[in-house]
């Protein structure tokens, strides 16, 4: 089956910088690529996501990149606040189910 | 997006006993997705819940300790039977939402049922 891996599992940042969590997948099948941020206490939010006849997508700070060649793809996060303070996961989608990375816990300093 | 209600919110349960956990979604769906989430870990699958048809469970997870109802294209329950200290965890209701309303839709979550077993 698929194994997402992902990188790092915490990350601390200062108020202003950018953040990038980087993902890797095994499997060459896996055909879109989502991101949730989950808050302390409440569920898994979509954030941004991408499919894999698609390179790049943007949507205002937040930004997702796609390498199928290499496997990975990639969360850019510019400008950061505190309140992008939370754990993030990437997941590959694969023949009718998620594999979810283990989770990045960004902390936003400021 | 899909609007997902999930009671309880949480729940703190003695060993032995059961809890169902409900999951609301504001419009039809074809299928609902159960998740479990240890903590400080990542999301596992616990099964697929079609309506009309038995739930397909995930490796490491049987009915008998999960047995999940789906009555209609909106609502399911999961159950978490004889409980023990290794079951807290947070449990996730999802559902697909896009073109099909399948599984390779784009997924959204519910807030979660946090589990507590004494």
């Amino acid at each position: 089956g698929e194994n997402v891996e992902q990188h790092p599992s915490t990350l601390s940042v200062q108020e202003g910088d950018s953040a990038v969590i980087k993902c890797t997948y095994s499997d060459s099948a896996s055909n879109y690529f989502p991101w949730y941020k989950q808050e302390l206490g409440k569920g898994p939010q979509l954030i941004i996501d991408i499919r894999s006849n698609v390179g790049e997508k943007k949507d205002q700070r937040i930004a997702v990149t796609l390498n199928k060649t290499a496997k990975h793809f990639s969360l850019h996060i510019t400008e950061t606040q505190p309140e992008d303070s939370a754990v993030y996961f990437c997941a590959a989608h694969n023949f009718n189910k998620f594999y979810f990375g283990s989770g990045t816990k960004l902390n936003v300093k400021p | 997006s899909a609007v997902i209600s999930q009671k309880p919110s949480r729940d703190i349960c003695q060993r032995g006993t059961s809890l169902t956990i409900q999951c609301q979604v504001d419009s039809q769906v074809t299928m609902m997705f159960w998740y479990r989430q240890q903590p400080g870990q990542s999301l596992t699958l616990i099964a697929t819940a079609n309506q009309g048809s038995e739930a397909t469970y995930e490796s490491g997870f049987v009915i008998d300790k999960f047995p999940i109802s789906r009555p209609n294209l909106t609502f399911s329950t999961l159950t978490v039977s004889n409980l023990s200290p290794e079951d807290s965890s947070i449990y996730l209701c999802s559902v697909g939402r896009g073109t099909s309303g399948g599984a390779e839709d784009t997924q959204y979550f519910g807030p979660g049922t946090r589990l507590t077993v004494l």
